[in-house]
């Protein structure tokens, strides 16, 4: 099966700037995440969608990202104005179940975002 | 803030050789789950391990869980050069959400 796709692989922009990241989940998935990499660390959780509501956003710096899920599938996670210290990796990971289910995260390749 | 410490935080080894790492966290778990991360596959699921079991092995991989003293290890038997990648401890708790909160991981360097 397909796993789960993301876009831009890397993109390079200057502070204050606005940036868009996208990802495509494994079909039939129905909870997608989005984790902050930032070099030498563990993946950090910024949002969490179950089908297209919010189940955890609470990590999520709210006055410059933003994230959605139109129809439960497809999702965007943007920043508005770019900080240095937002400079990381941005993963997009779906799972089959949500909820209580316990279950593995598929991960993308990521995007490799780095702000001048 | 991030749940889990792993430790070693780096371990090179030569191939044949069996790699150790441990992992402790701070708060219950529902379950704990090994990823490994290198350059070329991403971050890819390795093993989970409930809360209720004390070990569980997936090929040359072997977890145990010791939920009183909140640590977990992942030994690799017989490592590979392939086996080279970074590797990390992930927690859920018992909240509704089941995100995963990682550590900082161990490097692993095997050598041939």
């Amino acid at each position: 099966e397909a796993g789960v796709a993301q876009s831009p692989r890397y993109k390079i922009i200057e502070k204050r700037q606005s940036v868009a990241f996208w990802c495509n989940p494994i079909s039939g998935h129905a909870t997608l995440y989005w984790y902050q990499q930032i070099l030498g660390q563990g993946p950090k959780l910024l949002i969490q969608f179950q089908n297209n509501g919010v189940v955890d956003d609470s990590q999520l710096p709210k006055d410059r990202f933003s994230a959605e899920r139109l129809k439960g599938v497809d999702s965007t996670l943007k920043i508005q104005p770019a900080k240095l210290e937002d400079s990381a990796v941005y993963l997009c990971a779906s799972s089959l179940l949500g909820g209580r289910a316990i279950n593995e995260q598929f991960f993308g390749p990521g995007t490799r975002l780095t702000v001048l | 803030s991030q749940q889990g410490e792993e430790d070693p935080q780096a371990l090179s080894i030569q191939e044949g050789e069996n790699a150790t790492m441990n992992c402790s966290y701070k708060t219950s778990i529902n379950n704990l789950q090994w990823y490994r991360q290198n350059s070329g596959r991403g971050l890819v699921h390795l093993i989970l391990i409930r809360s209720n079991e004390r070990e569980k092995h997936s090929g040359r991989l072997r977890v145990t869980l010791d939920t009183s003293k909140k640590s977990s290890s992942l030994l690799i038997t017989a490592s590979r050069a392939a086996d080279t990648a970074s590797y990390f401890c992930a927690t859920v708790g018992y909240q509704a959400g089941t995100a995963l909160i990682f550590g900082k991981g161990t490097t692993l360097s095997v050598s041939s």
